[in-house]
């Protein structure tokens, strides 16, 4: 049972515009989401996160956005830059983060 | 940020011999250590949770039998891939957290192993 989910399991963008990376998650419970960038063979890195009690948090040229009464969340990237090129998991946890739930990854190539 | 150090990066065995991964939290304490196993474009599988100084607890279809996990330190944890089979190449992950400094979990940079 996928709790969390990325539709778009690619994305292609232009050098300098907008990257949008969406999940949607089905559990209610959960009050704590992240986002993770991977490179091939290496570990996820942490990216963003954001509480449930806030509908957006900003680090730099990241933004996540949280929509709980549509169970969403997004990560926009701006400007997008080559090296934002990965696959990015979105992570979601309840109750203290016992447990994370992962997407299956959407991944990002910005075109130079 | 928090540096998690998985070792070894690549491990190549023979099938039915046993591989060792470790997992160390290089700058806090991992309160609480996540095993994960991620196949080729899919997500990550949560293996198993362990908390030190206690047994791990294990996700639905995961042997704990095969899968031996340790978390004797708060720096360190241990998986050990027994009686390796080529199913069981993948690559894992581990992360590791400290509930002290809030909800993130570090990841470690992930062991490929290939059983042949």
């Amino acid at each position: 049972d996928q709790q969390v989910k990325q539709n778009s399991p690619s994305l292609s963008v232009q050098e300098g515009r907008i990257s949008i990376l969406n999940c949607d998650y089905t559990n209610s419970m959960f009050d704590y989401f992240l986002w993770y960038k991977k490179y091939p063979a290496e570990g996820p890195t942490f990216l963003i996160s954001i509480s449930s009690i806030k509908d957006k948090n900003e680090d730099g040229r990241f933004t996540v956005f949280l929509n709980k009464s549509a169970k969403h969340l997004s990560l926009h990237i701006v400007p997008s830059q080559p090296g934002d090129s990965a696959v990015y998991f979105c992570a979601a946890t309840s109750g203290g983060g016992n447990q994370f739930y992962f997407g299956t990854g959407t991944s990002l190539t910005v075109i130079p | 940020g928090a540096v998690v150090s998985q070792h070894p990066s690549r491990v190549i065995c023979k099938s039915g011999t046993s591989v060792k991964i470790e997992c160390r939290s290089l700058d806090f304490q991992a309160t609480t250590m996540f095993w994960y196993r991620q196949f080729p474009k899919q997500s990550l599988m949560l293996m198993a949770t362990s908390n030190e100084g206690s047994k791990a607890t294990y996700e639905q279809g995961v042997e704990k039998d095969k899968f031996l996990i340790n978390h004797a330190s708060l720096t360190l944890s241990t998986l050990t891939v027994t009686s390796a089979h080529p199913e069981d190449s993948s690559f894992y992950i581990c992360s590791a957290q400290d509930r002290g400094r809030g909800l993130k979990a570090f990841f470690g940079q992930g062991t490929r192993l290939t059983v042949v």
